[in-house]
């Protein structure tokens, strides 16, 4: 399995209240992408990042930023946290152009926003 | 910009039934095709992938998927299901060689009963 770990794993916060979301690997793979898993919209990409200090949005990025400032790390970022916020967050990697995309997910973030 | 549909969301089978799921992309140049798994409370893990080549294309735990251009669908296939195959099944584009962003299917739920 690749070296994936996302931290918390599950976390109940309030409304309006800041949340930072880590996603660390130990492949060295340039790409890192943030997504959001809720029922009947499977996977929506919010931001990535193709190298140190290197991101940009995807779908779904409003209400959240991102960070890297190392190769190993991409943090996400709800400055204040709503309800509809509430979701589970997978992290993914890949590594360079002979890969051909495959991405690598994390196990998840269950975030509850009450 | 790529979209992906899965055109059901459930799909009940007996065990050691043949069971097809479903994908249809939109029509682009040239696309990259991947079929994912997510058993529950898990992170998604790569089932087989289309690059080029031939269009038929096995994967892990006996699956395949066959690329058909000209229906612009990516069918994933197993002769014969296993209790364990019950999970979430997503189907993901890519229309850049290299590095890209997926773009996901809002997945199918495959239930396999005794």
């Amino acid at each position: 399995d690749a070296g994936i770990t996302q931290s918390p794993r599950h976390k109940v916060t309030e409304t309006g209240t800041p949340v930072t979301l880590r996603c660390h690997q130990t492949e060295n793979h340039r790409y890192m992408y943030w997504y959001r898993q809720d029922p009947g919209h499977g996977l929506r990409l919010i931001h990535y990042s193709y190298g140190v200090k290197d991101t940009d949005k995807g779908e779904v990025s409003d209400g959240y930023s991102v960070s890297r400032s190392k190769t190993e790390d991409f943090l996400l970022t709800l400055e204040s946290a709503t309800s509809s916020q509430t979701s589970v967050y997978f992290c993914a990697i890949s590594g360079d152009r002979d890969s051909y995309n495959e991405q690598f997910f994390g196990p998840g973030t269950r975030l509850t926003v009450l | 910009a790529q979209s992906v549909t899965q055109l059901d969301s459930q799909v009940p089978v007996f065990e050691e039934a043949p069971v097809e799921l479903r994908c249809n992309y939109s029509s682009s140049v040239s696309v990259y095709l991947f079929w994912y798994v997510q058993y529950p409370n898990q992170g998604l893990q790569l089932l087989l992938k289309y690059l080029s080549g031939s269009t038929l294309v096995k994967g892990i735990n006996g699956f395949e998927a066959e690329f058909n251009k000209s229906q612009t669908s990516f069918h994933l296939r197993k002769p014969s299901v296993h209790i364990s195959d019950t999970a979430e099944y997503f189907c993901a584009v890519s229309d850049q060689e290299g590095y890209s962003t997926l773009t996901f299917g809002k997945g199918t739920m495959l239930l396999v009963s005794p």
